[in-house]
């Protein structure tokens, strides 16, 4: 099993639709997560960070389910901007700190 | 933004050439990172550098070989590359090198080997 695995898509989705990527993880050691925004050609950017209590920013929410080992980013009101890759990464498994990312998933918003 | 940068942008070099790239940080970060980034792969971290002491190689061939002469610079030298060699190599820090920090990247170097 990976260590981190999304669905790489792509979700075709219009705007004004709610869309929703999961990111399973293996290691249930692991202690922080996020989610990054990269859109084509450019470097990864941070987007949010993953809280246990689950944390929402504008359109934007993340929740992490650690029972289940996976972390989710839902986004509300879908803009054509939001078009890119989403990566999940995960990190502090077993006391070390190196970030794994996940492939990405790819989300394009039409018109 | 300018919080990373990276030099040259583009770079297409033989492969018996010696090139290096260049990055540096203007956010006071303590820890520097190389990443390697191929087609429809996920990103492959190579080196990391917590106060200018190496802490990860990731089996990364001896033809890539970092340097980190202060916290605020990063490069990477390169020589007899292979074709497969080609990507987009991305220099990324953090405040620290913990579970907790997250990463900024810098606009990366595509690299093309022929």
């Amino acid at each position: 099993r990976k260590e981190v695995e999304q669905d790489p898509g792509p979700f075709n989705v219009p705007e004004g639709a709610t869309v929703a990527f999961n990111c399973t993880y293996s290691n249930s050691a692991s202690q922080s997560f996020f989610w990054y925004r990269q859109d084509c050609r450019k470097e990864p950017k941070l987007l949010m960070s993953v809280y246990s209590s689950g944390n929402e920013d504008g359109r934007f929410t993340a929740q992490l389910n650690r029972a289940s080992q996976y972390i989710s980013l839902l986004i509300r009101d879908s803009k054509l901007s939001d078009s890119a890759t989403y990566l999940c990464v995960v990190n502090g498994a077993g006391g070390s700190y190196i970030p794994t990312f996940g492939r990405g998933t790819s989300l394009i918003v039409h018109p | 933004e300018t919080g990373v940068t990276q030099t040259p942008r583009h770079l297409v070099m033989g492969m018996t050439n010696k090139k290096s790239l260049k990055c540096e940080q203007h956010l006071g970060h303590n820890a520097m990172y190389w990443y390697k980034q191929s087609a429809k792969k996920p990103l492959e971290l190579m080196f990391v550098y917590n106060f200018k002491e190496q802490t990860e190689n990731n089996s990364v061939p001896s033809r890539f070989s970092p340097e980190c002469p202060n916290s605020s610079h990063l490069f990477l030298h390169l020589h007899t590359l292979q074709p497969e060699d080609s990507a987009l190599y991305l220099c990324a820090s953090s405040q620290g090198q913990g579970a907790q920090y997250e990463q900024y990247f810098g606009p990366g170097t595509r690299l093309t080997v022929t």
